[in-house]
Order: structure tokens, then sequence, then C-alpha cells
């Protein structure tokens, strides 16, 4: 059965770097039907997608964060990670890892990891 | 930047059709799937490639795309379906864009 775990700090200094890692499991992230992407959501507000990478290393990000952000992917520890560089109070949110299947459709989605932003 | 507009709430009594919209420019053109999330949870696909439902999700849950809107419809709404509904685009431009959300309530 497939999972995905979102891992990492839960406290991020601002101006700092936030670095998350997904693991996967029952399922490999050499799998050439997925993307794999990152999406986060403030306490209390909307969906909000951040970027996907391809088992190639190949990404694409939301444009209002790809001056911050970069998705890479490690087929040999079957992870992909986030980091997001300069991070303010505005980056605080739950990150969801989840795998995305054709045109943009996330279809599995890991349970999310709080990410504070707060000296 | 392409934006989608949902309302922010709908209300529907038990056992109604329930149609919750998102709206976009040239919205037709792309690709919709809605996702539901209920509180403390992670979001569900319920709808994908515009009118798709995935495996397990009740036959009541049906999508639409065409125009500037984007529609999700659950016929003969359950209380369980209480719970906030986003909708996402995307295509090759755009990549991908959620809807502010929309609350469902069922009372």
């Amino acid at each position: 059965q497939l999972q995905l775990q979102a891992s990492g700090p839960g406290l991020v200094k601002p101006s700092e770097t936030l670095s998350l890692t997904c693991t996967v499991s029952g399922g490999s992230v050499s799998n050439t039907n997925y993307y794999w992407g990152w999406i986060r959501q403030p306490p209390g507000k909307g969906l909000e997608w951040i970027g996907s990478v391809y088992h190639t290393g190949s990404s694409y990000y939301n444009p209002s964060l790809k001056s911050r952000a970069t998705i890479s992917i490690d087929t040999s520890k079957n992870q992909y990670s986030l980091s997001l560089r300069s991070v303010t109070a505005a980056d605080t949110a739950l990150y969801y890892c989840a795998r995305d299947s054709q045109r943009g459709t996330s279809d599995f989605w890991g349970q999310g990891t709080l990410v504070t932003v707060s000296s | 930047s392409y934006e989608l507009t949902q309302p922010p709430s709908v209300s529907v009594s038990p056992g109604q059709t329930a149609s919750i919209t998102c709206s976009g420019d040239k919205l037709g053109g792309k690709y919709t799937c809605w996702y539901q999330q209920k509180p403390g949870q992670s979001p569900v696909l319920v709808i994908y490639e515009n009118s798709k439902r995935p495996s397990g999700i009740p036959g009541r849950f049906s999508g639409s795309n065409s125009g500037n809107t984007a529609t999700l419809t659950i016929s003969g709404t359950q209380s369980t379906d209480e719970a906030d509904y986003y909708c996402q685009a995307w295509d090759s431009t755009i990549h991908v864009v959620f809807g502010g959300g929309t609350k469902l309530t069922v009372l």
C-alpha cells in the first residue's frame, strides 16, 4: 500500500531555509507514470501548489515560489525533497507531499507536516 | 497569474443536490479536478480530468467543465459529505492552480 511521509524540522527561523523530505513506501519514485509534488496549506487557509519533480530530476514550480524553491529527487532512497529559501512567517503551513498522476492530478497525499517560521 | 474562484460556502439539505462552482478564464480548455478535505485530514481526490471518478469514490459525485466554469455536483448529499472542497486546474502553461476552497455544510 502506497504511503508518503513528509518529515523535517517543525520550526525554522526567519530568513533561513526550510528543508523537508518525503519518503515513499509501497511504490517507487522511479515509476515513469508519476510526478511527485509538494503542496502547502497555511493554518485555516486553502491549498497552494509548490511544485513537482519527475524521476529524471526535471521539475516545475509555482511561479510565485520559483525563485525560492527547489525540489529534488533521490531514486536510490525512494525519496524526494523540498528546499525553500529565505522563509518568512508567511511560509508557516502544513506541507503535504503527494503523488501526481497525469494532467496535474494529485491522486495520493501524505499526512502532511507542520512547519512554523518563527524566531 | 491564473486564478480560480470558488464560493466560500455552500449549504444543502440532506438528500438534496449540492453544486459547487469553480470559475476561471477559459477554464473549459484546461483539465480540472476536485478534492475533498475533512477537518484534520489530508485532501482526497474525488474528481479528476473534469469528470472522472477515482475508484472508491461514490457515484453521487460528478463533475463537469465548460466555458469558464467547472462544477462539482453531489447528488443525494449525505452528512458525511460535509467538508471543504477545492478545485484545481492544470495545463502545460499554468501548471497547477488551486481554487480558494468551498465549505460545504449539510443541514
